[in-house]
């Protein structure tokens, strides 16, 4: 079956620019995951969705970051007038249930260029 | 706030030897811990995982131990192949969702 799609794959932005990453969980998993991995480091924890509720954003870098599921299934993460340090790739990751024992599938991430 | 550590790489080993990737975490409450792996040119897939203390993770012929009394959840391989040749991340995930994740271990594997 599908796995989580990502789109797009890769992003360049001037600074200041707005940009809007997708993802696509898998079909009927519960909960959605936001992470961003800098060069060389693991995944920091963004935001986490439960259905379409937004449960914890404590890991938005700041209010320029804005995530959305409104329907449940499809995220979008928007992240308003780039910065250099957004520089990044982005990874969206999806499970069945919200318990800590579940696994979660990753996307392929977005990599994302500001210049 | 939750914390892992891992072993830092690169770490070039000769096909058949034996692997260990350390791994420590801490947290509070009770996390369920994931060895998540990343081969050259694809995502982040589970290898692993253990969802409580004592539990022993297992797949592919690696094998990890949750260790309460250590916070530990290292990585072994008694014979590693070229084809494990990629990126190893230790994670914690907890009920509130939110993951943590370690700076992950690079492995190579030469024939």
């Amino acid at each position: 079956g599908a796995g989580v799609s990502q789109s797009p794959r890769y992003k360049v932005a001037k600074r200041g620019q707005d940009v809007a990453l997708r993802c696509d969980p898998i079909s009927g998993h519960v909960s959605l995951f936001w992470y961003q991995q800098a060069l060389g480091q693991g995944p920091e924890f963004l935001t986490y969705f439960q259905n379409e509720a937004q449960l914890d954003k404590s890991g938005l870098p700041s209010d320029r970051f804005f995530a959305e599921r409104p329907e449940g299934s499809v995220s979008t993460l928007k992240i308003q007038r780039t910065q250099q340090e957004d520089s990044a790739v982005y990874l969206c990751a999806s499970s069945t249930g919200g318990a800590g024992s579940d696994t979660q599938y990753f996307g392929p991430g977005t990599r994302l260029t500001v210049l | 706030g939750n914390s892992v550590t891992q072993m830092e790489g690169p770490v070039t080993l000769s096909e058949e030897a034996f692997l260990t990737i350390n791994c420590t975490y801490t947290a509070t409450g009770y996390p369920s811990l994931f060895w998540y792996v990343q081969y050259p040119g694809e995502g982040l897939q589970l290898l692993l995982k253990a969802t409580k203390a004592d539990d022993k993770g297992s797949n592919k012929g690696f094998e990890a131990t949750y260790r309460k009394e250590t916070t530990s959840f290292h990585l072994e391989k008694g014979s590693v192949q070229v084809s494990d040749s990629a990126v190893y991340f230790c994670a914690l995930h907890t009920n509130a969702g939110k993951s943590t994740f370690g700076d992950g271990t690079t492995l190579t594997v030469k024939p």
